[in-house]
């Protein structure tokens, strides 16, 4: 059964400290991971889709990369502003579903 | 942008009613999704449509139904509400542009069913 887990599921930051979330996976034929930004209330944002073992991808404060088994979303310097819940989800072999993992809750004080 | 527009931010139903959610896109994609979020659980696919009047079950179908008979628009229907339905309904689309096109999300529908 395909499966997207993600780790830690909450995790408490000073603002300025650095640190990972994790994706792991067992999607067979992993066409795509997903990383997405969920703040209360709303829909899930789109920020990188990675396709093959060894990318990365950059946005501000965050860098995304994959392995042929995970992927990490590293924080640099985090803000207040980043706290949300990050979700990472893969694309199946077949078709245009998304399986999601259950999504980490970040949370950065000042 | 991609606008997806969720008719309701909340709607409370009570059991044993036929539940409407209207979800509507502007990007002209062919690609749309219906999917529950739930604590602890993430999001679950429950009915996707890749093209006007195509429907696929998806991994929840059971009790829910789906009408796609314009392109820009997708509703999820509750035949008959019952408690365990309540959840977050999140609607979603994307172009048919390869598997890697990233969907893009309403900001949902808070539904309790009493």
């Amino acid at each position: 059964e395909d499966q997207v887990t993600q780790s830690p599921e909450a995790l408490r930051l000073q603002e300025g400290e650095s640190s990972s979330l994790n994706c792991s996976y067992t999607v067979s034929g992993l066409r795509g991971l997903f990383w997405y930004r969920q703040d209360p209330g709303k829909g899930p944002e789109f920020l990188f889709t990675l396709y093959s073992a060894g990318e990365e991808k950059e946005k501000e404060r965050l860098k995304a990369t994959l392995t042929k088994k995970e992927s990490f979303l590293h924080i640099t310097a985090p803000k207040p502003e980043d706290s949300a819940t990050y979700l990472c989800a893969g694309n199946m072999e077949y078709g245009n579903k998304l399986v999601f993992g259950a999504g980490t809750i970040l949370r950065v004080k000042s | 942008d991609v606008k997806v527009t969720q008719s309701s931010r909340y709607l409370v139903k009570r059991t044993g009613e036929k539940v409407f959610l209207e979800c509507v896109q502007d990007m002209d994609h062919e690609n749309m999704f219906w999917y529950r979020q739930d604590p602890g659980l993430g999001l679950r696919l429950i009915y996707f449509s890749y093209d006007v009047k195509m429907k696929e079950k998806g991994d929840i179908p059971e009790g829910y139904s789906v009408s796609r008979e314009k392109k820009e628009r997708f509703s999820l229907i509750l035949e008959s509400a019952s408690t365990n339905q309540t959840s977050m309904y999140l609607c979603a689309s994307s172009s048919a542009g390869g598997p890697n096109q990233p969907q893009h999300f309403g900001d949902g529908t808070r539904l309790s069913i009493l």
